[in-house]
């Protein structure tokens, strides 16, 4: 159980075009989603906390503006990176929390490679 | 095998013996840690966790020790295997905390066969 989908597993896009991705709870409802963001051999750094019904929370030096998250479901939330530049190009990852369980966020999808050129 | 110091960033071990990998965390608040494998391409895979309230906890051919007096944490692999290949991370969370989880740098687990 608790399985998160994220789609897509890569993609290639222009620079200054926007990208969506998407992570869905299968299994569970997700109050709770985390944004990561992972580059070549580096760890994983939080980008943002996404909730249910409410505005997300960006970590420090993350840009708003640039890194749109929607989270209307409890079982979907998305990241669409707007204007897309090179230095965007990582491993994006995302996580939920299960709703009712103790422990947190554990369950990551599969990740989602951009590639901006 | 074992990785010394804070953590070394590859640790290479033959198939059949134990592994070691640390991680030194940094919020002395931190009282849940998990630890998880990356496989290159994939999102991380839970592994074991632990509270503060413990000092150890044993999985399937793993074990995660927690040292909360020099905030240190040990994952243990008893009997390495090839499909042990992959990167471990340490996450460091503070209840409470909306669930944030703050990794570390991970090391790169190397089983030679």
């Amino acid at each position: 159980g608790a399985v998160v989908s994220q789609h897509p597993s890569w993609v290639i896009c222009k620079s200054g075009t926007s990208v969506k991705i998407e992570c869905r709870s299968l299994d569970f409802q997700a109050t709770t989603m985390f944004w990561y963001r992972q580059f070549p051999k580096q760890s994983l750094m939080l980008m943002a906390t996404s909730n249910e019904g409410s505005k997300a929370t960006y970590e420090q030096g993350v840009e708003k503006d640039k890194f749109l998250i929607n989270h209307a479901s409890l079982t979907l939330s998305t990241l669409t990176v707007t204007s897309a530049h090179p230095e965007d190009s990582s491993f994006y990852i995302c996580s939920a929390r299960v709703l009712g369980r103790s422990d947190y966020g554990y369950t990551f999808g599969s990740g989602t490679r951009l590639t901006v050129v | 095998g074992e990785s010394v110091g804070l953590h070394l960033p590859t640790l290479s071990v033959q198939e059949g013996d134990n592994s070691i990998i640390n991680c030194a965390y940094s919020n002395s608040a931190s009282d849940y840690f998990i630890w998880y494998k990356q496989e290159s391409g994939k999102g991380p895979q839970f592994i074991i966790d632990i509270r503060s309230n413990m000092d150890k906890r044993q999985g399937q051919r793993v074990t995660v020790l927690l040292n909360k007096t020099v905030k240190h944490l040990s994952l243990q692999i008893a009997a390495t295997q090839p499909g042990d290949s992959a990167v471990y991370f340490c996450a460091e969370n503070i209840d409470g905390n909306a669930g944030k989880s703050t990794f570390g740098d991970g090391t790169t687990l190397t089983v030679k066969p």
